[in-house]
């Protein structure tokens, strides 16, 4: 299986939105509904934010949603603040049992 | 709250087998909403998911790396192992041990370990 594609980069101004892509195949993020999203900052663990494309574990901001169309999710964070900034990864279920996640997207709040 | 934490040599010789022990403490491994997981990040390449296990023993593992990797789990010491054979430079890496919710959940990871760092150098 291959890593999901996404972005190297992505940037928004405090207080604005900002869009995440993740780009799979029909055999994972087409065929299930079951994408989630980790926030890792600098040194430290990554932390689940979404789960099954657009569920919220408790105790993460309403900010931070999810969605999926076809081939693609995508992590959407409204109200971007400073402490949003941080590395973000897809990861989706690709069948009989198997894993995959994406390359990781380097969020910069500007 | 579920705590996980890894163990084991930080340095490892190029064709000799890496071991890694994760403890998890407040709670249980034998949990039935649970599987077991490795995840390794390397500044090239992000993470990379290595396998699953059950408590019962039932694995999964990345077919990339399905032929080096065995894993393990002791029930009575709460504790699951990863062993990876054949090692070389591709596999240093910051390895991490993560609780694996349900496949009806999709299989996301919500507890982490800290992380253990795996030179291979001779």
């Amino acid at each position: 299986q291959s890593a999901l594609t996404q972005p190297p980069s992505a940037s928004g101004s405090l207080g604005h939105s900002v869009t995440i892509s993740c780009t799979g195949t029909s055999s994972d993020i087409g065929s299930y509904n079951y994408v989630s999203w980790y926030q890792q900052h600098p040194g430290k663990a990554p932390k689940l934010m979404i789960y099954e494309v657009n569920k919220r574990p408790s105790g993460v901001p309403n900010r931070f949603s999810g969605s999926k169309s076809g081939n693609t999710a995508s992590l959407t964070v409204c109200g971007l603040q400073a402490e949003d900034e941080a590395d973000y990864y897809c990861k989706s279920y690709a069948g009989s049992n198997n894993l995959v996640f994406g390359g990781g997207t380097k969020l910069t709040v500007l | 709250q579920l705590q996980l934490r890894e163990s084991g040599p930080g340095l490892v010789k190029p064709s000799e087998t890496l071991s890694l022990t994760c403890t998890v403490s407040s709670g249980s491994i034998s949990s039935s909403n649970s599987d077991w997981g490795w995840i390794r990040q390397t500044p090239g390449k992000g993470l990379e998911w290595i396998g699953s296990i059950y408590y019962s023993g039932s694995t999964n593992y990345n077919p990339s790396l399905k032929s080096r990797v065995t894993m393990s789990v002791d029930t009575s010491k709460n504790q699951f192992s990863l062993n990876l054979t054949s090692v070389t430079a591709a596999d240093t890496a910051l390895y991490y041990c993560a609780r694996q919710g349900p496949l009806s959940s999709g299989c996301y990871f919500d507890y982490w370990g800290q992380g253990a760092p795996v030179t291979v150098s001779s």
